[in-house]
């Protein structure tokens, strides 16, 4: 099974700021890598899909880049709504994994 | 609209099976795709497997061979997940995901409410 890093764990920041999230993944994946922001009590939302596709309907602040092992989310400024708790996923392979998930705070 | 729609919460005690529903509308449902997808605290997001409606054909995560079966009614667009020989430890919100496109497999575009399963004695 292919193992997911997720870095930070949790992160501060404030509306304004430019956010990077980083995933890793633990065998090559190519660029079959998604995120995805979750609120809570509310079902994962889809940001980005093969490591660099922006979903229809989400803001152009949300940016993906990556290939093989290594993949970053990128928040260019932050917006109030954006707080929330990402997750990376794989899927290259099943079963297709997620990361442990960063919390962005205020 | 798309949208999935979960059954209601569920208490169940240890050993028991639980039978989640998802009902699928504003698609043609035969198109995509279904995978469930669980959430614990402990353990997070947790892939279970995925369900191709059009034929029928299934792949589960390993951890839940044996115990899991994925299923449609493609007569009323709702795609099921039964788990059986519950744990406490399956105690989770199920969500229901389809597939983003219908050639695409994995990455997922619209979810289900999610569905609270306890299993306590």
């Amino acid at each position: 099974d292919i193992q997911m890093t997720q870095s930070p764990s949790s992160l501060s920041a404030s509306v304004g700021d430019r956010v990077t999230i980083t995933c890793r993944t633990s065998q090559n994946i190519n660029n079959f890598l998604n995120w995805y922001q979750q609120k809570p009590g509310k079902a994962p939302k889809l940001l980005i899909y093969v490591a660099s596709s922006l979903q229809s309907g989400v803001p152009l602040r949300f940016s993906g880049s990556g290939s093989g092992t290594d993949f970053t989310l990128t928040i260019s400024s932050l917006q109030p709504e954006d707080f929330a708790t990402y997750y990376c996923q794989q899927s290259y392979s099943t079963p297709y994994s997620f990361g442990q998930g960063t919390k962005l705070e205020i | 609209q798309v949208q999935l729609v979960q059954s209601g919460a569920e208490v169940k005690k240890p050993g028991a099976s639980v039978k989640v529903s998802c009902k699928a509308s504003g698609y043609t449902f035969t198109n995509y795709g279904i995978s469930w997808v669980r959430q614990t605290p402990g353990q997070g997001l947790e892939w279970m497997g995925w369900i191709r409606i059009y034929n029928g054909n299934t792949n589960y995560a390993q951890k839940f061979q044996g115990r899991v079966t994925m299923t449609t009614d493609t007569s009323t667009s709702t795609a099921y997940l039964e788990l059986r020989s519950l744990r406490s430890d399956d105690t989770a919100v199920y969500y229901c995901a389809r597939d983003r496109d219908s050639g695409s497999y994995g990455d997922y575009d619209y979810w289900g409410q999610g569905t609270l399963v306890i299993v306590s004695s």
